[in-house]
């Protein structure tokens, strides 16, 4: 069984701050992606990484993947109330019994 | 609009009773997938099917059954629940590509049913 540590749990931060989650394996996976999740709804892709190294920049998100393919981080530059939800992160590929996701981050940005 | 579908959007129901989830996607994808999501824990795949054939049945409990009649519908039946299985079920949809080619399973989410089992 694949395991995903996702951290922090929660982070409670003011509008305009910097913050990284983080999501770790001891396993190395083919492919890695990030959701997010706002009340009442069901998680929406934002990114997907899948080579070792791999940084892709969403607007103020930064999504970096690790070089052996273990770990991701999500970084988001000057918060703002909108970015509040639950984010997620799912490691797998291709074979559906391997998809794993963290325990997610619920973020909240105080204006 | 993610263009996966679910009804109901929240449901309450005894312990006794039956009922069923409905998904629909509309994205043309060949798999669909059924989670369930509750507070303590991380988001869980029950079961997926991939061109209507179920591949992946993640040890759940006989009192959820699921049903897959062509590629753009699923269902999940619902008999004898507990108390404890009362949480969001989120069915999702993906592309998965035929042999040779890349796959990455992206997940398109539908907005989950909010199920409370009394």
């Amino acid at each position: 069984t694949q395991l995903l540590e996702q951290s922090p749990q929660f982070l409670s931060i003011q509008e305009g701050e910097n913050l990284t989650v983080y999501c770790n394996s001891s396993s190395v996976f083919s492919s890695l992606q990030w959701y997010r999740q706002e009340p009442g709804e069901g998680p929406v892709l934002l990114v997907t990484v899948v080579t070792g190294g791999e940084v892709k920049k969403l607007k103020r998100l930064t999504f970096q993947f690790g070089d052996a393919r273990k770990d991701s981080s999500l970084h988001i530059t000057a918060a703002q109330p909108g970015d509040t939800g639950l984010y997620l992160c799912l490691a797998g590929g291709t074979s559906y019994g391997k998809l794993t996701f963290g325990q997610g981050t619920i973020l909240t940005v105080h204006p | 609009e993610t263009g996966v579908t679910q009804t109901p959007r929240h449901l309450v129901m005894g312990m006794t009773n039956k009922k069923s989830l409905k998904c629909e996607q509309h994205l043309g994808h060949n798999a669909m997938y059924w989670y369930k999501q509750s507070a303590k824990k991380p988001l869980e795949l029950m079961f997926v099917y991939n061109f209507k054939e179920q591949t992946e049945n993640n040890s759940v409990p006989s009192r959820f059954s699921p049903e897959c009649p062509n590629s753009s519908h699923l269902f999940l039946h619902l008999h004898t629940l507990q108390p404890e299985d009362s949480a969001l079920y989120l069915c999702a949809s993906s592309q998965v590509a035929l042999a040779g080619g890349p796959s990455y399973n992206e997940q398109f989410f539908g907005p989950g049913t909010r199920l409370t089992v009394l």
